[in-house]
């Protein structure tokens, strides 16, 4: 079964910072690799998708490296504003089963201005 | 208009009640998905659609059952709501076809609380 863990649990920083969020997963035969934003009484909204051929994906601000045989992926916001808080929630899918998308519990992120 | 729809928003019900949420779509996508998310936790996979005659249980199918009335609409029902279904639910779609290939769209989601 695919394990997904995102550390840490929250994270607070001054706006302006750079953020790093971490995404492991126990089987590396994944497929592909999709970060999510999540903010409060709303649905997910689809950050970056990275398919198992790439390395990294890069949509504005936020870029996602992908490192399948360590079995991990990181989401890096540059130069962070107040509006950036928000859960973000990685999610893997695998070969065996490509439409299955195993979650993480998410990153809290607050950014203070 | 949002691409994929969910009603209602909120409900609030008691124990032993029949509950359905709707789930709609204007993607096109041919693929669906009901999820549910616990305080904590990460999105756990109840029931998913590849087409309108093909449906599946996913980890935690136990107390709930769908229906595909079309492509585009997909609906979850609890035939005999218990509190610890209370939850916050979510319905995806996703695209078997092309260069976005199972990319995950997500509703705005369900907050159910079984009283």
């Amino acid at each position: 079964k695919q394990e997904v863990t995102q550390i840490p649990a929250a994270l607070s920083v001054p706006e302006g910072e750079n953020l790093v969020l971490n995404c492991s997963f126990t089987d590396s035969a994944i497929y592909n690799l999709q970060w999510f934003r999540q903010d409060p009484g709303k649905g997910l909204t689809s950050l970056l998708l990275i398919q198992s051929s790439q390395r990294e994906q890069t949509s504005g601000r936020l870029n996602a490296s992908l490192d399948k045989s360590s079995g991990r992926s990181t989401l890096y916001i540059a130069a962070s504003q107040p509006g950036d808080s928000a859960t973000y929630l990685c999610a893997v899918s695998l070969y065996s089963n490509d439409y299955k998308l195993s979650f993480g519990a998410g990153t809290t992120v607050t950014v203070r201005a | 208009d949002a691409d994929v729809t969910q009603t209602p928003r909120n409900r609030i019900t008691k124990t032993g009640k029949r509950i359905m949420l709707e789930c709609s779509q204007t993607k096109g996508h041919d693929r669906m998905y009901w999820y549910r998310q616990d305080p904590g936790l990460g999105l756990r996979l109840i029931y998913y659609s590849f087409d309108v005659k093909d449906i599946n249980k996913g980890e935690i199918s136990d107390g709930y059952s769908v229906s595909r009335q079309a492509q585009a609409k997909f609906s979850l029902s609890l035939e005999s709501a218990i509190p610890n279904q209370t939850a916050l639910y979510f319905c995806a779609t996703s695209d078997s076809q092309g260069l976005g290939y199972n990319e995950q769209f997500f509703g705005p989601g369900t907050r159910l609380t079984v009283l």
